[in-house]
């Protein structure tokens, strides 16, 4: 079964930093197009960043600069590292891969930032 | 990197059928077929409802249909049913740098 688990939320401070986790079970995330999307509260979905597979990376004027996208290959794992947080980053944050479309058709369930003092 | 239009609402009856538009540009919905809906119920994960503009992914009723003309796609659903209420988006390719837009989300009642 093709599943994404996220981990790495949790409260940090304005300015703080946090690294996010995506771990990848019946396919290779090396080999796919993986996406980190997010939610805010109550809001929308927005698109923050992809590593493509042959790792290329991309982002969301939002977080160019301060977010960095990359993965483990030996561990099947996408990360997500967010520095400089400031509140406007507080959301639920989604990994999503295109495993077999061009669309996302895997979706991990989600770990939520708060970025609060 | 503006967000798809979407109308913040709709509904409809057991039954009946309802569309939902999502609006962009000819650089996003209208330059490219890869437009994707996605369903999302409260404190779920969204999940794949159509992509490429029309095409349903196994397990998706036939009622979910998608269509697109110019800078507008659009989500039909047929038949409605309860568990259909849910949150849904668009989303669409928008190009070598932008890479992926959403719509802002329709919330669908059945009434």
């Amino acid at each position: 079964e093709v599943q994404l688990v996220e981990s790495g939320g949790g409260l940090v401070q304005p300015g703080g930093s946090l690294r996010l986790s995506c771990a990848a079970s019946g396919f290779t995330v090396s080999s796919n197009y993986m996406s980190w999307v997010r939610q805010a509260p109550g809001k929308g979905l927005e698109w923050v960043s992809v590593i493509y597979s042959g790792g290329s990376t991309y982002y969301a004027d939002s977080v160019k600069g301060r977010f960095t996208i990359s993965r483990d290959n030996s561990k099947n794992t996408l990360y997500l590292q967010m520095n400089s947080l400031r509140a406007e980053d507080t959301a639920v944050y989604y990994c999503a891969s295109k495993h077999g479309r061009d669309a996302f058709d895997i979706w991990g369930q989600g770990t939520m930032v708060t970025v609060s003092s | 990197q503006s967000a798809l239009t979407q109308p913040r609402s709709v509904s409809g009856s057991p039954g009946q059928s309802v569309t939902i538009s999502c609006t962009g540009t000819s650089s996003d919905v209208g330059g490219y077929n890869y437009v994707s809906w996605y369903q999302q119920h409260p404190g779920k994960a969204p999940k794949l409802m159509i992509y490429d503009v029309s095409k349903r992914p196994s397990g998706v009723p036939d009622r979910f249909s998608g269509s697109k003309s110019g800078n507008t796609a659009s989500l039909t659903i047929s038949g409605l049913q309860a568990e259909d209420e849910a949150d849904y988006y668009c989303c669409s390719y928008a190009g070598s740098y932008t890479l992926e837009v959403f719509g802002g989300g329709t919330k669908l009642t059945v009434l």
